[in-house]
C-alpha cells in the first residue's frame, strides 16, 4: 500500500462548482499534513496546512480525520484559475521528511 | 515568493556526460531536499540535508550525489548521465519545526540522449 493515496482524477467541473478531494495515509505516526498545488510543468506550492480542528482559507477548507487516517480538501465556487494538480502531503515525525501523494488533477471549465 | 533558484532550467545532454544541477536559497534554511518527478507521477525524495556537511539518501535510490558545503547551496551531481536519468529534478528548502513548510525551486528538466 502506498503511504499517501489520492484519487488521480481528473475532476472536470464547471465554474462555480464545489469539488472535494480525498486522501488517505498509511502511517499512523504522521504528525503534519498539507495540501500543495502544482500547476502544469511548474513546481509545487503550499496551498494550506491541515490542522486537527480543520481550517479554512477563503474558498478552501481542509479537514483531517486521524482515526480514519483521512484528509480532505473542499473547494467552493471553483474558478478557472483553480485548474491544477492538488498534492496531498504528509510528514512523519519518525522520518522527518515529506511524503507526496501522486496528486488529483482538477480542470475547471467555463 | 520563495527565494530558491535552480540552474539550468532545461538541459539536454549526451550519455556519459557529467552534470551538476545547481540549487541555491537565500532564506537561510537549514534543510534542503532534492526530489525527482516524472510526468504525471509523484515526487520522490532522492537526497536531503539538515545542514552544512550533512547529506542523506532519500526514499528513491539514485545514482546522483550531493554536497552541502554552504548553507545556501545544495548541488546535485551525476557522474555519468544515462537516458534513465531523464526526469524533472526539484530542489526544496525548509526551516524545520512543526509543521515544516517546504519551498520549491522551479526545477530542472533533464533530457539525456
Amino acid at each position: 500500500r502506498k503511504e499517501v493515496e489520492q484519487d488521480p482524477g481528473p475532476f472536470n467541473v464547471p465554474e462555480g462548482a464545489t469539488v472535494a478531494f480525498n486522501c488517505t495515509y498509511s502511517n499512523s505516526a504522521s504528525q503534519s499534513f498539507f495540501w500543495y498545488r502544482q500547476d502544469c510543468r511548474k513546481e509545487p506550492k503550499l496551498l494550506m496546512s491541515v490542522y486537527s480542528s480543520g481550517n479554512e482559507d477563503g474558498r478552501f477548507t481542509a479537514q483531517l480525520n486521524r482515526a480514519s487516517q483521512y484528509i480532505s480538501l473542499l473547494i467552493r465556487d471553483s474558478k478557472l484559475s483553480d485548474s491544477a494538480t492538488y498534492l496531498c502531503v504528509v510528514n512523519s515525525r519518525s522520518q522527518g521528511n515529506l511524503i507526496f501523494g501522486k496528486g488529483t488533477k482538477l480542470s475547471v471549465k467555463p | 515568493e520563495a527565494d530558491i533558484y535552480q540552474t539550468p532550467r532545461y538541459l539536454v545532454i549526451g550519455t556519459g556526460k557529467k552534470i551538476t544541477l545547481e540549487c541555491s536559497q537565500t532564506m537561510g534554511h537549514d534543510k534542503m531536499y532534492w526530489y525527482q518527478q516524472d510526468p504525471g507521477m509523484e515526487l520522490h525524495l532522492i537526497h536531503y540535508s539538515y545542514g552544512v556537511n550533512s547529506t542523506e539518501k532519500g526514499d528513491l535510490s539514485s545514482e546522483s550525489t550531493v554536497s552541502r558545503i554552504r548553507t545556501e547551496h545544495f548541488p546535485l551531481t551525476l557522474e555519468s548521465a544515462r537516458p534513465s536519468h531523464t526526469s524533472q529534478y526539484l530542489c526544496a528548502s525548509g526551516r524545520g519545526g512543526s509543521p515544516e513548510t517546504q519551498y520549491f525551486g522551479p526545477g530542472t528538466r533533464l533530457l539525456v540522449l
